[in-house]
């Protein structure tokens, strides 16, 4: 069954730092997403990004986060100038949404845990 | 602020016994309604996803909407302790993103 997953599974980053996190969505899947669940809070949406280019973005996603699709298969979050509030778990998730049918399931990969010291 | 509320639980029942996890959402523009589950350290995994009031049965699954009253519901019947596990509800409003609640924990014990 596809699924869609994530590299590293943990990232250990100093404070400044800038990190990426990398996924691989599902294949014949056109809309991606980035959530991050801090621990033991709910999950928050980040962004996504569809057709090359970001369709929606929470307030969460400032200018220090950057996402892109580098080839045909890879989806990236990049942090630059990484905070201590920034350590959370981060999913990708990916979605073959046809919005005519109403259909928005979303699957999620195993996520990337970061910790920022 | 748009908010998905959920009692976090934890709800504990016996095996074989029927949990009941409910969930309210603000916002009456939302159109589709999903239940994840999410095991300790592990990602949400889509269990259920309904669009039209009234239920949806698949399985032990049973996902019940109720658009006036803002409401939905999951049933899951014959619970074996391997549904032990955060149960979350996630609204879309008919843009890109999910909103989620808390996630109500469940423990079933034997």
């Amino acid at each position: 069954e596809p699924e869609v997953t994530q590299t590293p599974s943990h990232q250990v980053t100093q404070m400044g730092q800038e990190v990426i996190l990398r996924c691989v969505p599902i294949s014949n899947h056109l809309y991606f997403y980035w959530y991050r669940q801090i621990l033991g809070q709910k999950v928050e949406f980040l962004v996504s990004f569809y057709n090359n280019e970001i369709s929606e973005k929470s307030e969460i996603f400032d200018d220090q986060f950057s996402v892109e699709r580098p080839d045909g298969s890879n989806f990236t979050l990049k942090i630059r100038s990484t905070k201590l509030e920034d350590s959370a778990m981060y999913f990708c998730a990916s979605s073959n949404a046809d919005h005519g049918d109403q259909s928005y399931e979303q699957y999620f990969g195993p996520g990337t845990r970061l910790t920022v010291t | 602020q748009k908010e998905v509320e959920q009692n976090s639980g934890p709800l504990s029942v016996p095996e074989g016994a029927i949990a009941s996890l409910n969930c309210t959402y603000s916002d009456r523009v939302s159109q589709s309604f999903f239940w994840y589950r999410q095991y300790s350290g592990k990602s949400p995994e889509l269990i259920m996803s309904i669009y039209s009031n009234g239920d949806k049965e698949d399985g032990r699954f049973t996902a019940q909407l109720n658009k006036a009253s803002q409401y939905v519901s999951l049933l899951i019947r014959d619970s074996q302790p391997s549904d032990s596990a955060t149960y979350l509800c996630a609204v879309n409003e008919g843009t890109d993103k999910l909103i989620f609640g808390t996630g109500t924990r469940l423990q079933v014990f034997p």
